[in-house]
């Protein structure tokens, strides 16, 4: 069974500070895709990205970057120079082969605050 | 615009009253699915579609009924809604052509059942 852990619950931290969301995933799949959502305060639930497991190459999206390791099955997110606007609950989630969320399985959601 | 609208977007019912929650995607997706969102359990996947006539269960199917008839279209029926499906709910659709991949997200929808 396919499983997703985000640790950290919480994470708050100063207006340009750095900050790393870390998850973790489990899969008997070799072929599987991670994704990343996020959350704003709002409630409306935002894709980010899509990462196939054959990639390991880190993404960049301006702030936004995302290290994928196949060795320690993490794919963590860091967000650079962070903003308020960053406040969020971000999702990381695993699906199988198809990769197109036709079954995926999300973790439980990291709260970050950015402080002004 | 690129848009998938869920409709009622907050519900109050009863126990055993059946509803429908619609939800309608404008992009030609193949893909759509059906999400429920609780507090400490993050988003579970209760249903999903492939396409027209083409659904499966997700994790969590108990309770829930989904048809696709239409490519657009894919509602979330509850037959007989109990308190333990209260809860938030999103519809989503995607799209995965060529390398390309795009998902959008509903609003959500927010059902009480008392």
């Amino acid at each position: 069974a396919q499983k997703v852990t985000q640790a950290q619950t919480e994470i708050s931290v100063v207006e340009k500070e750095d900050v790393t969301l870390d998850c973790v995933y489990e899969t008997r799949d070799t072929t599987y895709y991670l994704f990343w959502y996020k959350q704003p305060p709002s409630g409306e639930l935002v894709f980010l990205i899509r990462r196939n497991s054959f990639d390991e190459q880190n993404e960049i999206s301006g702030r936004y970057s995302w290290n994928f390791q196949k060795s320690t099955s993490s794919f963590n997110f860091t967000i650079t120079a962070s903003q308020v606007v960053d406040s969020a609950v971000y999702f990381c989630a695993l699906s199988e082969a198809y990769g197109s969320a036709r079954q995926l399985t999300f973790g439980s959601g990291t709260q970050l605050t950015v402080l002004p | 615009e690129a848009q998938v609208t869920q409709n009622p977007r907050y519900l109050i019912t009863v126990t055993g009253k059946k509803l429908t929650v619609t939800c309608s995607q404008n992009m030609n997706h193949e893909y759509m699915s059906w999400y429920r969102q609780d507090p400490g359990l993050g988003l579970r996947q209760i249903y999903y579609s492939m396409n027209v006539e083409v659904t499966d269960k997700g994790d969590v199917p108990e309770g829930y009924k989904v048809s696709r008839k239409e490519k657009r279209n894919f509602p979330l029926i509850l037959e007989s809604p109990s308190p333990n499906q209260t809860s938030l709910y999103f519809c989503a659709s995607s799209l995965f052509a060529g390398g390309r991949y795009e998902q959008y997200f509903g609003p959500g929808t927010r059902l009480t059942v008392t």
